[in-house]
């Protein structure tokens, strides 16, 4: 079964507008990694954020981390129609990483 | 410029065919990863390599195989025993094991059974 689950599944925002979406997983990790994927295309990565850091930084993305809740979230902040794709988390542990099944965001202009 | 490079980008399997997938990386990381993924799914971990001539079974292994015989390459091959194999290939590597950098992923193969 799938480690992490998004939530939620699906998100649909105007242009200029804030999107949070929220990862749950199940065991103790090393990290959590948040990538993009475009329609049929690879996964990049955005950012990652250890198990001993409870906020991270990168451009318009802020992500968190509360261990005692297993739980992590994305936000992108004045989102543009650009961002438009499907956003995974993946928890490391034990030398492999296990994804979410995504968050599929949608921002219209 | 260093990347991941898989191919081909589409791939049609008659059933029972073996079929193998590309994936080379220039990047010199030292592990490697497939994962499946499906219609409006995640990734689930099928095989992984954290150096040459060694790989471990991920979630999803059975009707797979793998080899590791260069740092550079990484391929899968999908056999006949793998009873639904219509999805979405994605390799992916990283230089230390994701712990500080996440993964870099190739653009995947579509495998289709025809």
């Amino acid at each position: 079964s799938q480690q992490g689950e998004e939530d939620p599944q699906a998100l649909s925002i105007q242009e200029g507008e804030n999107a949070t979406m929220n990862c749950s997983y199940k065991t103790s990790i090393n990290n959590l990694q948040w990538y993009r994927q475009n329609s049929g295309r690879g996964l990049v990565h955005l950012i990652l954020i250890r198990s001993n850091e409870r906020e991270k930084h990168s451009g318009r993305l802020r992500v968190t981390l509360d261990t005692s809740k297993k739980s992590s979230s994305l936000l992108i902040t004045a989102s543009r129609a650009a961002d438009t794709a499907s956003y995974f988390c993946a928890s490391l542990n034990a030398g492999k990483s296990t994804f979410g099944d995504g968050t599929t965001l949608t921002v219209k202009p | 410029d260093g990347g991941i490079t898989q191919s081909p980008k589409y791939l049609f399997r008659k059933e029972g065919q073996n079929v193998t997938l590309s994936c080379e990386q220039n990047l010199n990381h030292d592990a490697m990863y497939w994962y499946r993924q499906d219609p409006g799914q995640g990734l689930r971990l099928i095989y992984y390599s954290q150096i040459v001539n060694d790989f471990q079974k991920g979630d999803i292994a059975e009707g797979y195989s793998v080899s590791r015989e260069k740092k550079e390459s990484f391929p899968l091959t999908v056999t006949s025993a793998q009873k639904n194999p219509t999805a979405f290939y994605l390799c992916a590597s990283s230089i230390d094991r994701g712990r500080g950098t996440g993964y870099t992923f190739g653009s995947g193969t579509r495998l289709t059974v025809v």
